[in-house]
């Protein structure tokens, strides 16, 4: 089963504060994904990638950076961070699958707080 | 921009009854239907997944598919404590970005 790893876990930072969410994944997939959990939003999307050097914008981009620097590595960037997007960020990957319709696999997750 | 709904949004079922979830989307191109299940304080999970229209069974879960209606169905057969989660339905719009609804709190009641 393809493993993701997000970290940290936990963050609490201040507004007006850099955030920098870390996620990897090890079962060489082409594709990651940025996503937030609230209640009564379910999962919206704010940035994907196709491969390392690609990015796509997503749903809720407003506030965010992402960078993909290598295959396994995808990086979700606050660079001032604001109470609204205190969150639960989930990573995930997927691969190409038939057609380009695949499972996706989600890591732990990460608690963010903005204060 | 495709819109996906869930209803109910929570829902108490006893142990052994059918729990029966719905999805519509907006997008009538859209190409891939799909159900997550997420156990509390737990990661997303893919459950099964559907691409043409009719009916899909694996175990005790089943999904219908009705394109023409903009509308899928999970339903889950002799529900277990087990089945208590939030359910989420995906749809693909364009590439490889799934568009997830808000999701069906389930209770199982045993």
């Amino acid at each position: 089963e393809a493993a993701v790893t997000q970290s940290p876990r936990n963050k609490v930072t201040v507004t007006g504060g850099n955030v920098t969410l870390s996620c990897r994944q090890t079962n060489s997939h082409n594709y990651m994904y940025w996503y937030r959990q609230d209640t009564g939003h379910g999962l919206r999307l704010i940035h994907y990638s196709y491969g390392a050097g690609n990015l796509q914008i997503g749903d809720v981009p407003d506030g965010y950076k992402a960078t993909r620097t290598t295959q396994e590595d995808f990086f979700l960037l606050l660079e001032l961070a604001s109470p609204s997007q205190t969150s639960l960020y989930f990573c995930a990957s997927s691969d190409a699958g038939l057609g380009g319709y695949a499972e996706q696999f989600f890591g732990p997750g990460t608690r963010l707080t903005v204060l | 921009q495709q819109k996906v709904q869930q209803s109910p949004e929570s829902l108490i079922v006893p142990e052994g009854a059918m729990t029966s979830l719905n999805c519509t989307f907006s997008d009538s191109a859209s190409q891939y239907f799909a159900w997550y299940r997420q156990h509390s304080g737990k990661a997303p999970k893919a459950l099964m997944s559907i691409f043409s229209n009719g009916e899909k069974e694996e175990g005790r879960f089943t999904i219908h598919l009705n394109k023409a209606s903009l509308h899928f169905s999970l339903h889950i057969r002799d529900s277990q404590p087990s089945d208590s989660a939030l359910y989420l339905c995906a749809v693909r719009q364009g590439g490889r970005a799934l568009i997830f609804g808000t999701g069906t709190t389930v209770s199982v009641s045993p």
